[in-house]
């Protein structure tokens, strides 16, 4: 079993459409979880930091469940610019530091 | 913000060359570096963590004798591909460990593209 599991998509939504991408880790130790946005042929950029309460900056809100070890990201009125590969990145031990990445769920957003 | 280089960006060359990768850090110190790997529709992989005056630490299955890793200083990391074959045609990405808001966060690199021949 993959450490950190994403469905691949890819998710093909309109414009202006809501978009949910979910992810489930394996470790029920990790620390730090993280949503982190890639470009094509290009380094992974930080999305967001996910904390327990949830949190929302601006039209991206993220959402963690730890019980069931499950992560959400949800983007509203989608641009065409959010057209990425969004990677689910968890810090298992803060001492480590070291991040395990998902694979991926690619988004393309139609005119 | 904080900024990490790597260069070359791109590189083709042939089978049996030995290639070497930096990543630095510009306008920060950073002690911890990470390096990566990843290939095509694939994810990041861990391939070491890269400590400033100490041995880099490797992940299970990388073989430290083919992939040479130096932290010579606070700011520069360098990852050397020995006798490179095609299977090892990747894009590897370095990471530099900085002060983020409130708690330490990887600053990644743009990558460099690896093509053997």
């Amino acid at each position: 079993r993959k450490e950190v599991e994403q469905d691949p998509g890819p998710f093909n939504v309109p414009e202006g459409a809501t978009v949910a991408f979910n992810c489930t880790y394996s470790n029920s130790a990790s620390q730090s979880f993280f949503w982190y946005r890639q470009d094509c042929r290009k380094e992974p950029k930080l999305l967001m930091s996910v904390y327990s309460s949830g949190n929302e900056d601006g039209r991206f809100t993220a959402q963690l469940n730890r019980a069931s070890q499950y992560i959400s990201l949800l983007i509203r009125d989608s641009k065409l610019s959010d057209s990425a590969t969004y990677l689910c990145v968890v810090n298992e031990k803060d001492s480590s530091y070291k991040l395990i990445f998902g694979s991926g769920t690619r988004l393309l957003v139609r005119p | 913000g904080a900024v990490v280089s790597q260069h070359p960006s791109w590189v083709i060359c042939k089978s049996g060359t030995s290639v070497k990768i930096e990543c630095r850090s510009l306008d920060f110190q950073a002690t911890t570096m990470f390096w990566y790997r990843q290939f095509p529709k694939q994810s990041l992989m861990l391939m070491a963590t890269s400590n400033e005056g100490s041995k880099a630490t490797y992940e299970q299955g990388v073989e430290k004798d083919k992939f040479l890793i130096n932290h010579a200083s606070l700011t520069l990391s360098t990852l050397t591909v020995t006798s490179a074959h095609p299977e090892d045609s990747s894009f590897y990405i370095c990471s530099a460990l900085g002060a983020g808001q409130g708690q330490k966060t990887q600053y990644f690199g743009p990558g460099t593209r690896l093509l053997v021949l």
